[in-house]
This record gives C-alpha cells, structure tokens and sequence, in this order.
C-alpha cells in the first residue's frame, strides 16, 4: 500500500528562524511529489518533484527529493507569521492515480 | 486561472438528512476528487471521478455516493447524515492522465451535522 509520511507533526518557531520540513514515501512507480501550504482554507500548490537533486525555489521556501532514500525536505529561511499554516506533501504514482497525501505538518510561526 | 467552487462554506444539518455537496471547476479537468479533512486524519480521499458518469471509489467510501453527469461538476452525497460525518470537505481536480499533475482545490466546505 502506498505511504507518504511527513515529519513533524507539528512544530512551533519563532520569526527568523529556518524549518525544515520532511517527508518520506513508499509508492509503486514513483511519478512526483507535491507540497501544498493550507492556511484556512484551500490547499496551495507550492512545488512538484520529479527528480533527484534538483532544487526548487520561491523566495524563501525551497524544496529537493531524494529518490534513492524515498524522501523529500521542504525548507523556510527567516520565517515569518505568514508561514504558519499546514504544509501537506503528496506523492503521485504512474497512470491516473490520485495522489496520496501525507497527514500534514502544522507549523505555527510566533513573533 | 484555474478556479475550482464549492456550493457552500459553511453548512449544519441533522442526523438522518441527505446532504448534497457540489463541486464546479471552469478548466475542462477531467478528473475530479472529493476528501475529507480531519484532524490529525489528514487529508482522506472519499470518492474520485475519470470522466464524466465515472467513479471510483477511495479511501473512506462508506456512508457516501457520488455524481458526475456532467464534465464541469462533481456532487457528494450523503444519503442519511451522521455526526461521524462532521468534517471538512475539500474538493479537488486535476488534467487528465497526458497533463500536468497539479491538482487544484475548491475552498472547502465545513459540514457539522448535529
């Protein structure tokens, strides 16, 4: 059965400071990975991931997969109040398949 | 801009109604997801949809249906309502199998049933 499972749970920081955010997966026919950002309501694309090593980037968060260890990190720099929210990853297997989510890390940034 | 709507933010019915929960996306997706959010759950998948009268079932199908007459809208049912149900529904949907795999969510719906 597939598994996507993300690390922290939750986790509180203050301003400036960086995260990092996990997640590994168990998936038959890896496809992609995906991070949202869900802050009150709908869930917000942030990145997809499809090969090892490369990093992708917006402004502060930036992302890489490691696919021979099955995982993914999510990193903020300098974070601020606006960051807090829950950040979900997903993985995409081969075919139509949906996406299998991982249960979200609430990040809670304080001033 | 892709833009995915629910037909309600908020919504409070009691034990034993039936519930329609319905769903539009104006991007021609063909495939359409209903979830669940809960805390500490995550994210669950109800029910999905390929095509238009297709459905699949997901994760957590029990106590729900589906509907999918037309391309543009995905409708959960929930045939008798019960507290267990109480949750928040997000609604989801994505290109086919050829496009881009980022899929897009509705707003949500926050269903108590009391």
């Amino acid at each position: 059965e597939d598994k996507v499972v993300q690390s922290p749970l939750s986790l509180v920081v203050h301003e400036g400071d960086t995260v990092t955010l996990n997640c590994s997966y168990e998936v038959t026919n890896f496809r992609s990975l995906l991070w949202y950002k869900q802050e009150k309501k709908a869930p917000t694309f942030l990145f997809m991931l499809t090969s090892s090593g490369i990093e992708k980037k917006s402004g502060r968060l930036s992302s890489i997969l490691d696919k021979k260890e099955l995982f993914s990190i999510l990193n903020i720099t300098a974070t601020q109040t606006g960051d807090s929210a829950i950040y979900l990853c997903a993985v995409r297997s081969s075919g139509n398949t949906p996406l299998v989510f991982g249960k979200g890390t609430r990040l809670s940034v304080i001033a | 801009d892709v833009k995915v709507t629910q037909s309600s933010r908020y919504l409070v019915k009691r034990t034993g109604e039936k519930v329609f929960l319905e769903c539009v996306q104006d991007m021609d997706h063909e495939n359409m997801f209903w979830y669940r959010q809960d805390p500490g759950l995550g994210l669950r998948l109800i029910y999905f949809s390929y095509d238009v009268k297709m459905k699949e079932k997901g994760d957590i199908p029990e106590g729900y249906s589906v509907s999918r007459e037309k391309k543009e809208r995905f409708s959960l049912i929930l045939e008798s309502a019960s507290t267990n149900q109480t949750s928040m529904y997000l609604c989801a949907s994505r290109p086919g199998a050829a496009g881009t795999y980022e899929q897009y969510f509705g707003p949500g719906t926050r269903l108590t049933v009391t």
